[in-house]
C-alpha cells in the first residue's frame, strides 16, 4: 500500500509566525492529497486539498503545494492564530487513503 | 455538504464480549465505506474498505475473523468487534466518498474502552 511519511511531528510556532508541515508518499498513482485538522476525541476536518494535476492551491491563509516528481506535499498557514493549535494529517489517497503520522502545532500567543 | 454518522459515540465493554459499531451516511449512497482505528496521540489507520454487497478487503496485518465487516446496503456499514481484548481498545472512525468525489466524509468517530 501507500506510505505516506509526514514531518515534524510537532511544530511551535509564535503567534503571527508562518508554519510549514511537510508530507512524502511512495505511490506515483496517488492523485489526491487531502489535509486534515484534528481536535481531540472529533473527527478529522478537511482544510484544504489538491488534486495531482495542480501544482498549488490557496485559501486564505492556508496553502498547499504539490511536487508530484518527487512525490511530496507541504501545508504552509501564514498568520498563525492561537486556534490554529491542533493536530495536523496529510493523506494520500489512489482509491483509499493513508494517512501521514501527523504534526501537533501549537502556536503561542 | 455529506453526513456521515456513527453509532454508539462511546461504549465500554468487558473482555471477551463482542462489539457492533454502526456506519451510516444519511444523505448519499455510499457503495464503499472505510474504517480506520486510532490509538491516542496516533494517525489514522485504515482497518479494511467496506463494500455493499461483497465482502470487505482488509489492510495487512488486519485481522478479518476479529473485525467483522458487514455492508448490507447502500447507506450502512457494521464493523464488530468479536472478543474484544483491552488492547483493541481505540477510537474508530468511518468514512465514505459521496458519489465519484475524491473527498471523504468522516463519522464522529467511536470510542471503545474494554475492561
Amino acid at each position: 500500500g501507500e506510505n505516506v511519511e509526514q514531518h515534524p511531528s510537532t511544530l511551535s510556532v509564535q503567534e503571527g509566525d508562518s508554519a510549514v508541515i511537510k508530507c512524502t508518499y511512495s505511490d506515483s498513482a496517488s492523485n489526491y492529497f487531502p489535509w486534515y485538522k484534528q481536535e481531540l476525541g472529533k473527527r478529522p476536518q478537511l482544510i484544504i486539498d489538491i488534486r495531482s494535476n495542480v501544482g498549488e492551491k490557496k485559501d486564505q491563509r492556508i496553502a498547499v503545494t504539490l511536487n508530484k516528481t518527487a512525490k511530496h506535499f507541504s501545508l504552509h498557514i501564514t498568520e498563525t492564530q492561537p486556534e490554529d493549535s491542533a493536530v495536523y494529517f496529510c493523506a494520500a489517497n489512489f482509491n483509499k487513503f493513508y494517512f501521514g503520522s501527523g504534526t501537533k502545532l501549537n502556536v503561542k500567543p | 455538504g455529506a453526513v456521515v454518522s456513527q453509532h454508539p459515540s462511546w461504549v465500554i465493554c468487558k473482555s471477551g464480549t463482542s462489539v457492533k459499531i454502526e456506519c451510516r451516511s444519511l444523505d448519499f449512497q455510499a457503495t464503499t465505506m472505510f474504517w480506520y482505528r486510532q490509538f491516542p496521540k496516533q494517525s489514522l489507520m485504515l482497518m479494511a474498505t467496506s463494500n455493499e454487497g461483497s465482502k470487505a478487503t482488509y489492510e495487512q496485518g488486519v485481522e478479518k475473523d476479529k473485525f467483522l465487516i458487514n455492508h448490507a446496503s447502500l447507506t450502512l456499514s457494521t464493523l464488530t468487534v468479536t472478543s474484544a481484548h483491552p488492547e483493541d481498545s481505540s477510537f474508530y472512525i468511518c468514512s465514505a466518498p459521496p458519489g465519484l468525489s475524491y473527498e471523504q466524509y468522516f463519522g464522529p468517530g467511536t470510542r471503545l474502552t474494554v475492561t
